[in-house]
């Protein structure tokens, strides 16, 4: 039983071009959160969803940043005209419910790290 | 605003000596707290989930502490090794229905010499 599936580990992008990164949630986890980390700093929550729906998107921004979880397939966090300070790793973990609750589990991937040049 | 504090923010040991990590939370109501231990380049792994009825965990060399009353926890690592140098995240989760996001601390990273 796999975990949870980071991809790409390493993206380097430069400055206005597109970055994807994807996220294949545990076998039998319909619940998906995304995060960011800057160097020296604690994960921030980005977006929560399950699947084809975006429960909270709260933390992350407004603009050039979008989610997805398709009824099929992984998880996509898509930040288009990436700028240097979007240069980050990127975390995502998912749970089988409402990621809070000690029995639906939640795990991490290992993460996309994205480098903005 | 829920938040969790972290200290030391770092901290250097000599090989095989013991340590003690501390977390203080202002989650409220409280449902459980974790700790996961974040090598280097990777991701977060979980090391212990505590309840509000459970006051201490062990997982190895690893025991956590749980004071719901002064919501309060720490991690003792037992003779460290090398292996155990990382960040160790305090992570906390509350009760209510939008409970999701969990709140982090920013950490302690533990350095392990020889």
């Amino acid at each position: 039983n796999a975990g949870v599936m980071q991809n790409p580990r390493h993206l380097v992008r430069r400055r206005g071009q597109e970055a994807r990164l994807r996220c294949s949630p545990m076998k039998g986890h319909s619940h998906v959160y995304w995060y960011r980390q800057l160097p020296e700093e604690g994960l921030k929550f980005m977006v929560y969803l399950q699947k084809e729906n975006i429960i909270d998107e709260s933390g992350m921004p407004k603009e050039r940043f979008s989610a997805e979880f398709p009824k099929e397939g992984p998880s996509i966090l898509r930040i288009q005209q990436v700028v240097r300070g979007d240069s980050a790793a990127y975390f995502c973990a998912s749970s089988q419910g409402t990621g809070g609750r000690v029995h639906y589990g939640y795990t991490f991937g290992s993460g996309t790290r994205l480098t903005v040049v | 605003k829920n938040q969790v504090e972290q200290s030391p923010q770092s901290l250097i040991i000599l090989e095989g000596k013991n340590c003690t990590l501390q977390c203080n939370y202002t989650v409220s109501p409280f449902s459980n707290l974790r700790w996961y231990k974040q090598d280097t380049g990777r991701g977060p792994v979980s090391l212990t989930i505590m309840t509000f009825s459970e006051n201490t965990k062990s997982n190895g060399r690893y025991t956590a502490t749980l004071d719901a009353d002064t919501k309060q926890s720490s991690l003792h690592i037992t003779a460290s090794q090398l292996s155990d140098s990382a960040s160790y995240i305090c992570v906390v989760s509350g009760l209510l229905s939008n409970d999701y996001k969990l709140s982090f601390g920013a950490g302690t990273t533990v350095t392990v010499r020889a």
